[in-house]
């Protein structure tokens, strides 16, 4: 079956510190792999994908992640954090074994993320 | 990406009684799903709203409890049937657009409370 971890429940870092916030993933095929950020009271907004090559992804605020085969990690990155960046992170991979490229995304248990001035 | 609207945004309901929820989307889709987030928690796919038929549903939930309508490309409803207070949960509609392909967007929830 396919699942998504995130092990950590909550990350502090000082602002204009670097963050990682972790995420492995299961999957019986190639991984289609999603950063997600909920802020208090808002809807999901999307971050990044991986679906296909270079492993490193840029995608919006100033994140990157890191596809690790090997590791079967996909650990969401940011050189210089922000207090704005406190938020709700959700790791998620899109089950290819129900409706494809288009299936449904299994989610991690999310990851809060606190930025400290 | 695509403007999703939900309605209603938030609502207190009395226990044994039954809430539908709408979602709008301005673009063309491909597949609607339907998630639930109970408080603190990730999030869990109720169901795979398709258009003219019936939803297909994920292991824990059912139809008679989750009834959804997909009447065209755009639009959907969730009605969360006979409530309780475990039903509680923000729920989430999703959807994949067909400009973005793979790419999966939400809507910013409706937030049920069950007293």
């Amino acid at each position: 079956a396919q699942s998504v971890a995130q092990p950590e429940d909550q990350v502090n870092v000082a602002e204009g510190n670097p963050l990682t916030v972790k995420c492995t993933y299961s999957v019986s095929g190639n991984p289609y792999l999603f950063w997600y950020v909920q802020y208090p009271n808002r809807g999901l907004q999307f971050l990044l994908k991986y679906i296909t090559g270079d492993n490193l992804v840029k995608g919006s605020y100033g994140f990157e992640a890191e596809f690790n085969k090997s590791q079967t990690s996909f650990h969401l990155k940011k050189p210089s954090a922000l207090v704005s960046d406190s938020a709700l992170y959700f790791c998620a991979v899109r089950d290819m074994n129900y409706g494809g490229s288009q299936g449904n995304l299994i989610f991690g248990k999310g990851t809060k993320l606190s930025v400290k001035p | 990406s695509a403007v999703i609207s939900q309605k209603p945004s938030r609502d207190i309901c009395q226990r044994g009684t039954s809430l539908t929820i709408q979602c709008q989307v301005d673009s063309q889709v491909t597949m609607m799903f339907w998630y639930r987030q109970q408080p603190g928690q990730s999030l869990t796919l109720i169901a795979t709203a398709n258009q003219g038929s019936e939803a297909t549903y994920e292991s824990g939930f059912v139809i008679d409890k989750f009834p959804i309508s997909r009447p065209n490309l755009t639009f959907s409803t969730l009605t969360v049937s006979n409530m309780s207070p475990e039903d509680s949960s923000i729920y989430l509609c999703s959807v994949n657009l067909v400009a973005t392909y793979n790419e999966q967007f939400f809507g910013p929830g409706t937030r049920l409370t069950v007293l």
